[in-house]
């Protein structure tokens, strides 16, 4: 099993939508997690951490399940500059580099 | 303004030839690291240094070298045992370790881009 695994995509929402999408991750050690946003060809920027259970900042809410495994992302009120891929990455160890799942893709048009 | 800088944004490399990347941070982080992203793909690891000369490989570092004799500065060398270098390369940087009991993210350059001509 990968170490982390995220759906692709594209998700096509119009403005305004609720959207979600989900991360698995098959290290049970993980302590933290971060999500990342990745403009095309443009470096990722940090877009939310996560070190409890959760966390939200505006219209992003970031759930972990430990049980299962996952954290997802959730999008409230869709902008078009939301468009971008998210990047979903866990760590479990202090010291070492992030693995960085490939990404979902979100495309969000008027 | 504090952050990382990387150069140049785009390059280019004849075949056979080493090149050097540079990557600079003034936030005073003690780790940095050095990914390469292909199109459509996830960032892979080659090599990180969570202090001043000491570095370890990462999960793709055949045909790189690096090297970290200051704090703010990790270069990366692709050299010509490297076969498919064609990629985009981001640097990052970190404060590396656990503070408040919390790990820390990491913080990255707007790359650069590497081709083979």
């Amino acid at each position: 099993r990968k170490e982390v695994e995220q759906d692709p995509g594209p998700f096509n929402v119009p403005e305004g939508a609720t959207v979600a999408f989900n991360c698995t991750y098959s290290n049970s050690a993980s302590q933290s997690f971060f999500w990342y946003r990745q403009d095309c060809r443009k470096e990722p920027k940090l877009l939310m951490s996560v070190y409890s259970s959760g966390n939200e900042d505006g219209r992003f809410t970031a759930q972990l399940n430990r049980a299962s495994q996952y954290i997802s992302l959730l999008i409230r009120d869709s902008k078009l500059s939301d468009s971008a891929t998210y990047l979903c990455v866990p760590l479990y160890q202090a010291g070492t580099a992030l693995i960085f799942g490939k990404g979902t893709t979100l495309s969000v048009s008027s | 303004d504090g952050g990382i800088t990387q150069s140049p944004k785009y390059l280019f490399r004849k075949e056979g030839q080493n090149v050097t990347l540079s990557c600079e941070q003034n936030l005073n982080h003690d780790a940095m690291y050095w990914y390469r992203q292909d199109p459509g793909q996830g960032l892979r690891l080659i090599y990180y240094s969570q202090i001043v000369n000491d570095f370890q490989k990462g999960d793709i570092a055949e045909g790189y070298s690096v090297s970290r004799e200051k704090k703010e500065s990790f270069p990366l060398t692709v050299t010509s045992a490297q076969k498919n270098p064609t990629a985009f390369y981001l640097c990052a940087s970190s404060i590396g370790g656990v503070r408040g009991f919390r790990l820390q993210p990491q913080h990255f350059g707007d790359g650069t881009r590497l081709s083979i001509l």
